[in-house]
């Protein structure tokens, strides 16, 4: 069965400081990966995704993410934060067993506050 | 990536009843996914329905709280039954395309 670990519950960082929101995963098959991004009172919405190929993957608002195997992790970074990346951030872990795609399991979610 | 309609977008619900939510999306899938997320919580999976077969069921959730019909390979439903004041979540419903996942706008279910 799949898992999730989101390694930090909250992280707080200065505005135009660098982050590492880190998340671990573990499966038997491979795996797609995700980000998910969630503002307040808002949807869900897809910052990055790693299916296959380049284990450096670039998303939206200047966020990548690096697949590493060996060490089964998918940390997210950004080399200088804004106040408005103040957000939830889920990491989602999904297999390709029989093919497709199967369900989505989500971490716990990364509080990632931004401070002036 | 596929368009994912879910009604209603909210509702307040006496408890002891029931509510159904429904997800219609704009192309053919195999799989539709159903999540629910508690108030400051993450997502949790609650079923996979496929078409033409009995959803399945993630551990701490039972068919009888939580019945799914999936007629098509384009529409869902899933019915919130006898609710209680801790059911108050917003219910998710998911597809699967050759993009990766598209989500449903969500349902904010508030049981009083």
């Amino acid at each position: 069965a799949q898992s999730v670990t989101q390694l930090d519950s909250q992280v707080p960082v200065f505005e135009e400081a660098p982050v590492e929101l880190r998340c671990n995963y573990s499966s038997s098959v491979s795996v797609y990966l995700f980000w998910y991004v969630q503002y307040p009172n808002q949807g869900l919405q897809l910052l990055l995704k790693y299916l296959s190929g380049s284990t450096l993957v670039k998303g939206i608002n200047g966020f990548e993410a690096e697949f590493n195997k060996s060490q089964t992790s998918f940390h997210l970074r950004k080399p200088s934060v804004h106040i408005s990346d103040t957000a939830e951030y889920f990491c989602a872990v999904g297999d390709s067993l029989s093919g497709g795609y199967n369900k989505l399991i989500f971490g716990a979610g990364t509080r990632l506050a931004v401070h002036p | 990536s596929a368009v994912i309609s879910q009604k209603p977008s909210r509702d307040i619900c006496q408890r002891g009843t029931s509510l159904t939510i429904q997800c219609q999306v704009d192309s053919q899938v195999t799989m539709m996914f159903w999540y629910r997320q508690q108030p400051g919580q993450s997502l949790t999976l609650i079923a996979t329905a496929n078409q033409g077969s009995e959803a399945t069921y993630e551990s701490g959730f039972v068919i009888d709280k939580f019945p799914i019909s999936r007629p098509n390979l384009t529409f869902s439903t899933l019915t919130v039954s006898n609710m209680s004041p801790e059911d108050s979540s917003i219910y998710l419903c998911s597809v699967a395309s050759l993009y990766g996942y598209t989500f449903g706008s969500g349902t904010r279910l508030t049981v009083v």
